[in-house]
């Protein structure tokens, strides 16, 4: 059975700090992963998808890498400011029903 | 606007009584999806739809009811027979293909006393 876990459930760093969340996942044979945001009390923002062929997605300041042997994927945040402050989830897709698997999620604090 | 509406987006009800939460989309997809969060919680799939008039039981089915009568509608029932039905729900849908990214709603926080 899949299991996604997300290390560390919180984080704080001050403004301007390069950050990286890690997810790991133990099913190695995955279609994709995801990560989203989430402000609270919101639903779900997508910020990039990896697919399984691919090693790495990039979005303005957010990077997103994927080694599937290892089952890891890392979230890089580039030069953080206060606005990035959120959860942050990512969810892989074992298979074609697109059924997500979610880790329990990063929370994320950007101080001034 | 294109997109994913929830509704109502806080929902009060007496243990007891069924309440039906809402989910439609105007994007085309095919997939719609319901996910449960628990406080500090990620997301835990309920039921999924990929056609009309078909839908799966997710990994927590037990207390929900949903049906797909038409492409752009996904209503979900929290039935009496749900032991915790107090959280935060989330639908989802999704374009055909496996590599197409999930598009999610802004939620619904029910509360039952």
């Amino acid at each position: 059975k899949q299991e996604v876990t997300q290390i560390p459930a919180a984080l704080s760093v001050p403004e301007g700090e390069n950050l990286v969340l890690n997810c790991s996942f133990t099913d190695s044979a995955i279609y994709n992963l995801q990560w989203f945001r989430q402000d609270p009390g919101k639903g779900l923002t997508s910020l990039l998808l990896i697919q399984s062929s691919q090693r790495e997605q990039t979005s303005g300041r957010l990077n997103a890498s994927l080694d599937k042997s290892s089952g890891r994927s890392t979230l890089y945040i580039a030069a953080s400011q206060p606005g990035d402050s959120a959860t942050y989830l990512c969810a892989v897709i074992n298979g074609n029903t697109g059924k997500l698997i979610f880790g329990q999620g990063t929370t994320l604090q950007v101080k001034p | 606007d294109g997109g994913i509406t929830q509704s109502p987006k806080y929902l009060f009800r007496k243990e007891g009584q069924n309440v039906t939460l809402s989910c439609e989309q105007n994007l085309n997809h095919d997939a719609m999806y319901w996910y449960r969060q628990d406080p500090g919680q990620g997301l835990r799939l309920i039921y999924y739809s990929q056609i009309v008039n078909d839908f799966q039981k997710g990994d927590i089915a037990e207390g929900y009811s949903v049906s797909r009568e038409k492409k752009e509608s996904f209503p979900l029932t929290v039935t009496s027979a749900q032991k915790n039905p107090t959280a935060f729900y989330l639908c989802a849908s999704k374009p055909p293909g496996e590599t197409y990214e999930q598009y999610f709603g802004p939620g619904t926080r029910l509360t039952v006393t």
